[in-house]
């Protein structure tokens, strides 16, 4: 338990379909972050939000769409996906946004 | 940009000791992490450094060389449970930013 929750852990959808992903942290962070893990590749940061405000948006597709309603909550929603993108999304927090990083277990996304 | 460079995989046998490199070319710096990551879960964080120099926590130490480029993770007396996947990762001068890279699976055998 790392205080950093993420629903679901599994998700299949088809490419039509709109989904979001949900993170939630309980460690007082005020830095939240989406990374994509596929197999074989590094661990690849998405977006950055600090005190709600999205910092670093790292040439990510319009499809994917995030959000931060307050400090303790970041959503990712989805819409159009492609099978490429089938991957696992691990979301990440932190306090301030240079110090150690605790992620959370992830949700296993398949596009159909 | 960064590029991270560490093996693939290794493999190593219970009690023995174990070095996993990790090599970064970067245009910026702000210091360099360690994760263990079990197959399934979340990566959890084993060290940071920003200085040049070893950095120990008890059966994992992490060494940093800024000149280099270079650090490495150094686990001693091997469990089995040690058996995961290590990520090196490189913080950018934005302070957001962590590049990982793709990690080093270590199998640990009896």
């Amino acid at each position: 338990e790392t205080g950093v929750t993420q629903t679901p852990r599994h998700l299949v959808m088809g490419m039509t379909n709109k989904k979001s992903l949900k993170c939630e942290q309980h460690l007082g962070h005020n830095a939240m972050y989406w990374y994509k893990q596929s197999a074989k590749k590094p661990l690849e940061l998405m977006f950055v939000y600090s005190l709600e405000e999205r910092v670093e948006n790292n040439s990510v597709p319009s499809r994917f769409s995030p959000e931060c309603p307050n400090s303790s909550h970041l959503f990712l929603h989805l819409h159009t996906l492609q099978p490429e993108d089938s991957a696992l999304y691990l979301c990440a927090s932190s306090q301030y946004t240079s110090n150690e990083q605790f992620f959370g277990p992830g949700t296993r996304l398949t596009v159909l | 940009g960064q590029n991270i460079d560490q093996p693939t995989e290794m493999t190593a046998t219970e009690g023995a000791i174990v070095q996993i490199n990790c090599t970064y070319q970067t245009s910026g710096f702000n210091g360099l992490f360690w994760y263990q990551q079990h197959a399934g879960e979340a990566p959890t964080f084993l060290s940071y450094n920003v200085l040049d120099g070893l950095e120990e926590k008890g059966r994992f130490s992490s060494f940093l060389s800024r000149s280099k480029g270079y650090s490495y993770l150094l686990l001693k007396e091997l469990q089995m449970k040690d058996s995961a996947s290590y990520l090196c990762a490189v913080g950018s001068n934005s302070g957001y930013a962590l590049n990982f890279g793709k990690g080093t699976s270590l199998l640990v055998t009896p």
